[in-house]
């Protein structure tokens, strides 16, 4: 079956400095995979995806993401967090079933401190 | 461009009483739908999805129904809530600007069961 793990809860990091949101897949073929973030109270809204090509995603905000078919890794991305960034982050892979249906990880809290 | 709407915002329910929560789609036709739950502001979890009028797949068992009435309408339902039917609800589309395979989110609503 089709999964992704966000192997942590919350990640901390000062405005400025670069972040990294962690995300691994598990899937049987090529993934479709997508990264979705939550700002409080709000609904998902997409940041990036990657089907094909290129292992390099950019999206929007500035991040990006890099797919690593070798560690089976999808992390996101952002050269300089800004503290507006902080928010809920949510990997997902679509299911292989004929249907668009995502499902998604467990969410990181990317808390980004002045 | 695409819309959702959900309504309403926020709700307060007593156990026992019903329920209904409304998705309506703007800009687009023949969306293929999805209710999703959010519990404890993390993970989450796809209730519902519908790929046409009255074609509705359950993928959990619980206390909950979904219908489609109209192409662009997706409706959430319970008879008797139950306390854990607390939950952030957000319905999805997949026709969204951002492209295939992408889920455009609405904002969701709150429900509280007391």
């Amino acid at each position: 079956a089709q999964s992704v793990a966000q192997p942590e809860d919350q990640v901390n990091v000062a405005e400025g400095n670069p972040l990294t949101v962690k995300c691994t897949y598990s899937v049987s073929g090529n993934p479709y995979l997508f990264w979705y973030v939550q700002y409080p109270n709000r609904g998902l809204q997409f940041l990036l995806k990657y089907i094909t090509g290129d292992n390099l995603v950019k999206g929007s905000y500035g991040f990006e993401a890099e797919f690593n078919k070798s560690q089976t890794s999808f992390h996101l991305k952002k050269p300089s967090a800004l503290v507006s960034d902080s928010a809920l982050y949510f990997c997902a892979v679509r299911a292989l079933d004929n249907t668009d249906k995502l499902i998604f990880g467990t969410g990181t809290r990317l808390q980004v401190f002045p | 461009s695409q819309t959702i709407h959900q309504w309403p915002a926020t709700l307060v329910q007593p156990v026992g009483s019903p329920l209904s929560l409304e998705c309506t789609v703007e800009g687009t036709s023949n969306p293929n739908l999805y209710w999703y739950r959010q519990a404890a502001g993390r993970g989450l979890q796809l209730l519902f999805y519908s790929v046409g009028i009255g074609q509705i797949s359950s993928e959990v068992p619980q206390n909950l129904s979904a219908s489609r009435p109209q192409d662009r309408q997706f409706i959430l339902s319970s008879k008797k809530l139950l306390l854990s039917d607390s939950g952030f609800y957000l319905c999805a589309s997949d026709r969204g600007p951002s492209g295939a395979n992408v889920l455009t989110f609405g904002a969701g609503s709150r429900l509280t069961v007391l």
